[in-house]
């Protein structure tokens, strides 16, 4: 069965700084890969989405990410984080049926 | 402005009650999805339609129902069977649920509290 893992439950980091959030998968074929922010107590809403193509992915916001086939892995980055990117983000998997399976979730927190 | 509603943004309810978590879209998708988080889980499917009349399990759905008699309303009801039913809800929609690249839109949410 398809699984996402996002090893990191907490990140903080300045603002100003780099971001890289990890999320690995588990999928038998080719992965349909996408990441979601949460604001606190909200819906989310879609960054990008990887299918097939080019594997360094463009996203809102100023996010992108990389899809490594050999290392299953698809982590976001943006260059420089702002305090309003503080939020829970999710990576997840289109699997069976086409359902989505998602991480558990990294919360980001930004210093000032 | 189209999008997704979900009514009421908390719910409170006593144990043993059956209640039931609203979702209106008005953004003409076929199908309509509920999920349910909990802290340090991500979100997990409850219940899953993609078409009118039409509604399939997710991999959490015991202890849940829901209907689909229109398409832009997908109801949830959390019976009493619920052992745990304190949680996040949230409802999505997409164009089409049989193209897996399609982005599912999701509602605000809502958060029910059993006392």
């Amino acid at each position: 069965a398809q699984s996402v893992t996002q090893p990191d439950i907490h990140i903080t980091v300045s603002e100003g700084a780099s971001l890289e959030l990890r999320c690995n998968y588990s999928y038998g074929a080719t992965p349909y890969l996408f990441w979601y922010v949460q604001s606190p107590g909200q819906g989310l809403q879609l960054l990008l989405k990887y299918f097939s193509g080019d594997t360094l992915v463009q996203g809102i916001k100023g996010f992108e990410a990389e899809f490594k086939r050999s290392q299953s892995s698809f982590n976001l980055r943006k260059p420089s984080v702002h305090w309003s990117d503080a939020a829970e983000y999710f990576c997840a998997v289109a699997g069976w049926g086409n359902k989505l399976v998602f991480g558990a979730g990294t919360i980001l927190r930004v210093k000032s | 402005d189209g999008g997704i509603t979900q009514s009421p943004k908390y719910l409170f309810r006593k144990e043993g009650q059956n209640v039931t978590l609203s979702c209106e879209q008005n953004l003409n998708h076929d199908a309509m999805y509920w999920y349910r988080q909990d802290p340090g889980q991500g979100l997990r499917l409850i219940y899953y339609s993609q078409i009118v009349n039409d509604f399939q399990k997710g991999d959490i759905a015991e202890g849940y129902s829901v209907s689909r008699e229109k398409k832009e309303s997908f109801p949830l009801t959390v019976t009493s069977a619920q052992k745990n039913p304190t949680a996040f809800y949230l409802c999505a929609s997409s164009i089409d649920g049989r193209e897996v690249f399609n982005e599912q839109f999701f509602g605000p949410g809502t958060r029910l509290t059993v006392l």
